[in-house]
């Protein structure tokens, strides 16, 4: 039991690369997200599953896009990467319903040059 | 607007004392709910603790206890008896409804270093 899991871990991408950061649980759960790690920041919301077919918008989602590939896989992919998003990110699912605990995978540190 | 407020940036405490993480927030909702999280140095995050609106008593999970007070709207986090392995990044954090949808809303987070 993997629980949540995110490749890759370390990314360094020019500006304009694009790049697609992936996401994986096997936990059954319902809900996924995606936040974003600043320094002095705290974690922010860029978009959120509710369930598999469904994804929407949180409060940073500029410059992204999101895939909820199936119950398991919720991708997060820069089309044109920028430095303002040189962060750490960290993928993150909840069983949904009246359970709220979240439950964090290791992180992704990407570097955008 | 729904905030989490950590006022400490840094905290010291020696081995085997009690020490308190302070959180405030911020909300009109009636059902909400707090969370505290650990980020060591290797970056994940580690759930704690959890304390619903409508929970009369305080949480406790092990050496971790959550000082629920709702007229004040706080929610610190007490570590008893602290750990070496207790230093590292706490983090407060909202559960918030938006859209009919649960979502998690953190404050900026407290460092915490542990020393014998």
């Amino acid at each position: 039991n993997a629980g949540v899991t995110q490749t890759p871990k370390f990314q360094v991408l020019k500006t304009g690369q694009s790049m697609t950061l992936q996401c994986a649980q096997d936990m059954n759960h319902n809900s996924m997200y995606w936040y974003r790690q600043d320094p002095g920041m705290g974690l922010r919301l860029i978009y959120y599953s509710a369930s598999e077919g469904t994804t929407d918008k949180g409060e940073v989602p500029n410059g992204y896009n999101v895939s909820r590939l199936n119950k398991r896989e919720f991708s997060l992919r820069l089309e044109s990467a920028a430095p303002s998003q040189t962060s750490v990110y960290f993928c993150a699912s909840s069983p949904g319903g009246t359970s709220y605990e979240q439950y964090f995978g290791p992180g992704t540190r990407l570097t955008v040059t | 607007a729904q905030k989490i407020t950590q006022t400490q940036p840094g905290m010291f405490v020696q081995e085997k004392e009690a020490v308190t993480l302070d959180c405030t927030y911020d909300t009109s909702d009636q059902s909400y709910g707090l969370f505290w999280y650990k980020q060591p140095s290797s970056g994940e995050m580690i759930f704690l603790i959890y304390q619903g609106s409508y929970d009369e008593q305080n949480a406790t999970e092990g050496r971790y206890s959550l000082n629920f007070q709702k007229a004040r709207k706080s929610a610190n986090l007490v570590i008893s008896a602290s750990q070496l392995g207790d230093s590292a990044m706490y983090f407060c954090a909202m559960r918030v409804m938006n859209t009919g949808f649960q979502k998690l809303v953190f404050g900026t987070g407290t460092r915490l270093l542990v020393s014998p």
